[in-house]
């Protein structure tokens, strides 16, 4: 199955510390986005790549939190100086296109709980 | 900004009744798709609508889109066990950028 690979599956930090995710995209895939979901709501938007640019940045994602997707293919998220504020479900969704009419295939997602 | 809402947010159905989930949007969309997400699982896309006024089937499901394309809906016929989960909606916008989706309607099946 060559869906899209995310990992860690679980975090758990101590507030203050810093985090960082990976996520493996569909290969042929050329867009790429982070999105945060919190119990008993949907999916929020953070970023988006289209091949190794970053396009676009939610007014959410706060200074501590950066993306990059060097080369075009995996992208990382890190959050510098986490807070409980942090915890929540972290989900990398890709696509093919150059639009979001393209349907998002979803990976499993990296669970952070900062204590 | 857009905004895409669901209702309910919450339907607890016997097995076998049917089910309904509603969409809104504060803005007209150049087409909109539905994921479902199982418990624990992530989202999985279902279908999208593009024109005025689209139904599409699936099995049991029925997906509609407004006339206005400012709405949709997706109704489930007979519901199974296998249906539960949360469904959402979702909407493009910045230009069809990225998706904004809806807070979802979980749906719960008593067998």
């Amino acid at each position: 199955d060559t869906g899209v690979s995310q990992n860690p599956r679980h975090k758990i930090t101590k507030r203050g510390q810093n985090v960082t995710f990976r996520c493996d995209p569909i290969s042929e895939h050329n867009r790429l986005y982070w999105y945060r979901q919190t119990l008993g709501q949907g999916p929020e938007f953070l970023t988006y790549f289209q091949n190794e640019a970053q396009l676009e940045k939610s007014r959410l994602l706060s200074d501590r939190f950066s993306a990059e997707r060097p080369k075009g293919s995996f992208s990382t998220l890190e959050i510098q100086r986490t807070e409980q504020g942090d915890s929540a479900m972290y989900l990398c969704a890709s696509s093919l296109g150059v639009s979001a009419n393209s349907p998002l295939h979803f990976g499993n997602g990296t669970r952070l709980t900062v204590t | 900004g857009q905004q895409v809402m669901q209702i309910p947010q919450y339907q607890h159905v016997q097995e076998g009744e049917d089910f309904t989930t509603y969409c809104n949007s504060s803005t007209t969309l150049s087409n909109i798709q539905w994921y479902k997400q199982r418990p624990g699982g992530h989202p999985v896309f279902l279908i999208q609508l593009v024109k005025s006024g689209e139904v599409k089937k699936q099995k049991r499901l029925t997906f509609q889109f407004g006339e206005a394309k400012k709405n949709s809906s997706l109704h489930i016929t007979a519901t199974q066990t296998t249906d539960v989960g949360t469904y959402f909606c979702a909407g493009p916008r910045n230009a069809g950028n990225m998706l904004t989706f809806g807070g979802g309607t979980r749906l719960m099946v008593k067998p």
